[in-house]
């Protein structure tokens, strides 16, 4: 079964960056997209970008350019999403899912704390 | 940006209800339009997608329509395990979520 296990929490300083990881299992990894998203309770669900697994093409949510950078590594099955330029409002629940819409499949979730 | 305007925001509920949330999309989104649930403590779950498709395994309670604009979600006998919040996405324009519709117990 499709399964994409991601990396633990993490705290973080402002002004620093984190890289989060989502692994894949269960299927071949290039045969779907895998899209990031946000979750905070104030903001709700953000969308903030997908990657092609197979080509590494990325489509980024306008607000998230420049503070989301998408990656993948196919010999590991694992997808990374850094996060620069960390300030408060970075902190948040972050998912990785799959495909790009119709989103079938979660990770469990990573939260990120951004504080001094 | 497409907003996407979900209401009510919360709902009590009785067990048995026929429940019913709307999704408003601000543009002309097609039936690009998925459903998500999730409990609390857990990661969203698929289910509905194409405004009206159900996806494997949902009950047939759940029920998804709308074209366009205009979205709803039905839940034609409401059970205890379906408190959760709900959210609608388009992906016509990037993607959008809504804000969340809570249902709650009365």
């Amino acid at each position: 079964q499709v399964q994409l296990q991601q990396s633990g929490a993490e705290l973080a300083k402002p002004g620093s960056s984190v890289k989060i990881s989502c692994k894949a299992s269960g299927y071949t990894f290039t045969s779907y997209y895998i899209s990031w998203i946000k979750q905070t309770t104030g903001q709700g669900l953000e969308y903030i970008g997908y990657i092609n697994t197979g080509s590494g093409g990325t489509n980024y949510n306008e607000k998230f350019k420049g503070k989301a950078t998408l990656t993948v590594d196919k010999s590991s099955s694992t997808a990374f999403m850094q996060l620069s330029s960390l300030t408060p409002d970075d902190s948040a629940v972050y998912y990785c899912a799959s495909p790009i819409a119709a989103l079938a499949y979660w990770g469990q979730g990573t939260l990120v704390t951004v504080s001094s | 940006n497409t907003v996407m305007t979900q209401s009510p925001t919360s709902m009590f509920i009785s067990v048995g209800d026929r429940v019913t949330m709307n999704c408003k999309a601000s543009q002309n989104v097609g039936t690009n339009v998925d459903w998500y649930q999730q409990k609390t403590g857990q990661s969203p779950k698929l289910l509905i997608y194409g405004a009206s498709n159900r996806y494997t395994g949902v009950p047939d309670r759940f029920t998804g329509s709308g074209s366009g604009t205009d979205f709803t979600l039905t839940i034609s006998n409401m059970q205890a395990e379906d408190l959760a919040v709900y959210y609608c996405l388009q992906y016509n324009y990037n993607w959008t979520f809504g804000g969340g519709t809570k249902l709650e117990l009365k």
